[in-house]
């Protein structure tokens, strides 16, 4: 299984907030920054957010993040059919020597 | 604009070593800022980061596949490339190559992937 937890899956209807945990450990979140992914269908995974909490150029500001301690958590407010995509978590984990990921989470917009 | 292309075989036997190329175009692998990374997907399954490799040409890859992984570069031809030996149906994936920026320990720009599945 993975070394980070996520939920299987998170829904809403367009315009809600849907918010995604991730859950690790001290070796892991709780001592390095958490990144998160989205992955639309049949494309590869795109970095979302890095440093836990910082938007790449072009991505939008309804997406966030944020951590505390050994967990993290994404947030997307104002949700869109567009958004419908498996977001996945990601940071270093000091004990394995491996960059490790959560099992990822499916979106689905109603 | 920054872009990476895998190439290989899309089948591979059992006990054969898997052997794929990413191809870097619209910048150069030979930056001290970035590291160069294999990351795959089984079918079903999440992700798994298998390793990376530097401008300097050191390498570090996930234990729990140390001992069949590979990642070498080609500053030459702008590409670095990844050999995982002895194979089983279990490595059957979607296998990505991306940039590693170490600083903050992410993965900013992805390859489109390529399947390689593993039968005889």
């Amino acid at each position: 299984q993975s070394v980070l937890t996520q939920p299987p899956s998170a829904s809403g209807t367009p315009g809600q907030r849907v918010t995604i945990s991730c859950s690790g450990s001290s070796s892991n979140i709780g001592s390095n920054t958490v990144n998160w992914y989205q992955r639309l269908p049949g494309t590869a995974p795109k970095l979302l957010i890095f440093d836990s909490k910082q938007r790449p150029s072009g991505v939008p500001d309804r997406f966030s993040g944020s951590k505390s301690g050994s967990s993290a958590s994404l947030a997307i407010s104002g949700l869109q059919s567009e958004d419908e995509a498996d977001y996945y978590c990601g940071a270093w984990d000091d004990s394995l020597h491996a960059y490790v990921f959560g099992s990822g989470t499916k979106v689905t917009v109603l | 604009q920054l872009q990476l292309q895998e190439s290989g075989p899309g089948l591979v036997k059992p006990s054969e070593t898997l052997s794929l190329t990413c191809t870097v175009s619209g910048g150069s692998i030979s930056t001290t800022t970035y590291h160069w990374a294999w990351i795959r997907q089984p079918p079903g399954k999440g992700l798994q980061w298998i390793g990376s490799i530097s401008y300097y040409g050191s390498t570090y890859y996930n234990p729990s596949l140390n001992s069949r992984v590979t990642i070498s570069a080609d500053t030459s031809k702008n590409l670095f490339s990844l050999r995982l030996s002895s194979v089983t149906a279990a490595d059957t994936a979607v296998y990505y190559c991306a940039r590693h920026i170490v600083a903050v320990s992410d993965f900013d720009h992805w390859g489109q992937g390529t399947l390689a599945t593993v039968s005889s």
